[in-house]
């Protein structure tokens, strides 16, 4: 089955750097990659999400980068801020046919200092 | 207009009793999950049902029983609690396993602890 190892496990960055969260994936018929974020005591939210027909995908501060060949993936948070601090978690699926069966990453408590 | 509702938001049982966690969604979705987090906060899928048959079922033992009277409901009914079922118990839905925009939405999540 499909095993997803993310890293770091803690990322400690200042106000207004850039973090970079990366995952591998070991099922090369994985083709979907959603990031979700969660906040301390509250649910898993979708923040971004890239298909494996796309090498990039951006939305405001938040960027995905995947490379198929290297199955791996990459969450890139421009700017931080404070309210960026929470455990983030990548996935992979082969979402059509397989019952969308995420498999997460380990997590990463992002925390952002003032 | 709450999307994934759970209930309880927390249990608190002793070793060998039988509860059931209750999971509704408003969305229209056709597709359901369970999932347990752990205390290290790592997050793995359960069962999933699409349109109230079961679609997948990981290596959770025969304890757990999920159960869908219909495809806004899905239900995880434990027998014989042991220690280390506590856990945060969420629940998910997405529109359906063939969707193109295959985005889970969770649930708030049910603490369940077993003394």
């Amino acid at each position: 089955g499909e095993n997803v190892e993310q890293h770091p496990s803690t990322l400690s960055v200042q106000e207004g750097d850039s973090a970079v969260i990366k995952c591998t994936y070991s099922d090369s018929a994985s083709n979907y990659f959603p990031w979700y974020k969660q906040e301390l005591g509250k649910r898993p939210q979708l923040i971004i999400d890239i298909r494996s027909n796309v090498g990039e995908k951006k939305d405001q501060r938040i960027a995905v980068t995947l490379n198929k060949t290297a199955k791996h993936f990459s969450l890139h948070i421009t700017e931080t801020q404070p309210e960026d601090s929470a455990v983030y978690f990548c996935a992979a699926s082969w979402g059509t046919g397989g019952g969308n069966k995420l498999t997460f990453g380990t997590g990463t408590q992002l925390k952002v200092e003032l | 207009d709450t999307a994934v509702s759970q209930t309880p938001k927390y249990l608190v049982t002793q070793m060998g009793n039988d509860k059931s966690i209750k999971c509704e969604q408003n969305l229209g979705h056709d597709t359901m999950y369970w999932y347990k987090q752990d205390s290290k906060k790592f997050l793995k899928i359960m069962f999933s049902y699409n349109n109230k048959e079961l679609i997948i079922n990981e290596t959770v033992p025969n304890r757990f029983s999920p159960k869908s009277p219909d495809k806004a409901h899905l239900n995880l009914h434990i027998n014989s609690l042991e220690l280390g079922d506590s856990a945060v118990y969420f629940c998910a839905s997405s529109q359906d396993r063939l969707a193109v925009n295959e985005e889970q939405f969770f649930g708030p999540g049910t603490r369940l602890t077993v003394l």
